[in-house]
């Protein structure tokens, strides 16, 4: 089984600047998470996906931060513009529906 | 609302020795509970899950953990640590209501580093 596949691993941007992370989920599964993890914190849920309806996104800053599911399987996450602040690593994970995760290898966002 | 708390963001054993990773968490309902292990530069990897039965759960790699209700505990256990349990371990709580087909929700712990020394 493939596992959950994130691109691009590293992104160096500037502040203002704009970027986009994409996702690839186990197929199959309907459920989508974005996760974002700061420097020696646990991972803070950004938005979950329920094939393509929102599930939750009460913690998204969404004057910086929106993401898309379309047709239900691959996921982009967007900032703009981007903040010193939003530097840390970007987590997808999909589940189907027991009890457990599967997270990709994150992007690692850098802005400067 | 749930939470974690991971007692110890350092933990530091020698190879051979007993691995002992804390985890408290408090919950409005009955929780579901997880260990995640991150090596660096990787994604999360599940090392083991309680959910519902036997309450000592045994996981991938050698680890257990076991749930404690009156403790409200969920620590992490390993008889002889490894030059390769090297890592950052979380402890996470799920929301998920049974019946509920919109997934689980997943609060994290803060996380303990486990260093290993030869």
């Amino acid at each position: 089984e493939a596992g959950v596949a994130q691109s691009p691993r590293y992104k160096i941007i500037e502040k203002r600047q704009s970027v986009a992370f994409w996702c690839n989920p186990i197929s199959g599964h309907a459920t989508l998470y974005w996760y974002q993890q700061i420097l020696g914190q646990g991972p803070k849920l950004l938005i979950q996906f329920q094939n393509n309806g929102v599930v939750d996104d009460s913690q998204l800053p969404k004057d910086r931060f929106s993401a898309e599911r379309l047709k239900g399987v691959d996921s982009t996450l967007k900032i703009q513009p981007a903040k010193l602040e939003d530097s840390a690593v970007y987590l997808c994970a999909s589940s189907l529906q027991d009890y457990g995760y599967t997270f990709g290898s994150g992007t690692r966002l850098t802005v400067v | 609302a749930q939470s974690v708390t991971q007692l110890g963001s350092h933990v530091s054993v020698s190879e051979g020795a007993l691995v002992l990773l804390r985890c408290n968490y408090s919950s409005s309902v009955p929780p579901y509970l997880f260990w995640y292990v991150q090596y660096p530069n990787q994604g999360l990897q599940l090392l083991l899950k309680y959910t519902t039965g036997a309450t000592l759960v045994k996981g991938i790699n050698g680890f257990e953990a076991e749930f404690k209700k009156s403790e409200t505990s969920f620590h992490l256990t390993k008889p002889s640590a490894h030059m390769s349990d090297a890592a950052e371990y979380f402890c996470a709580v799920s929301d998920r209501v049974p019946g509920s087909n919109t997934g689980n929700q997943f609060y994290f712990g803060t996380g303990t580093s486990l260093t290993v020394i030869p």
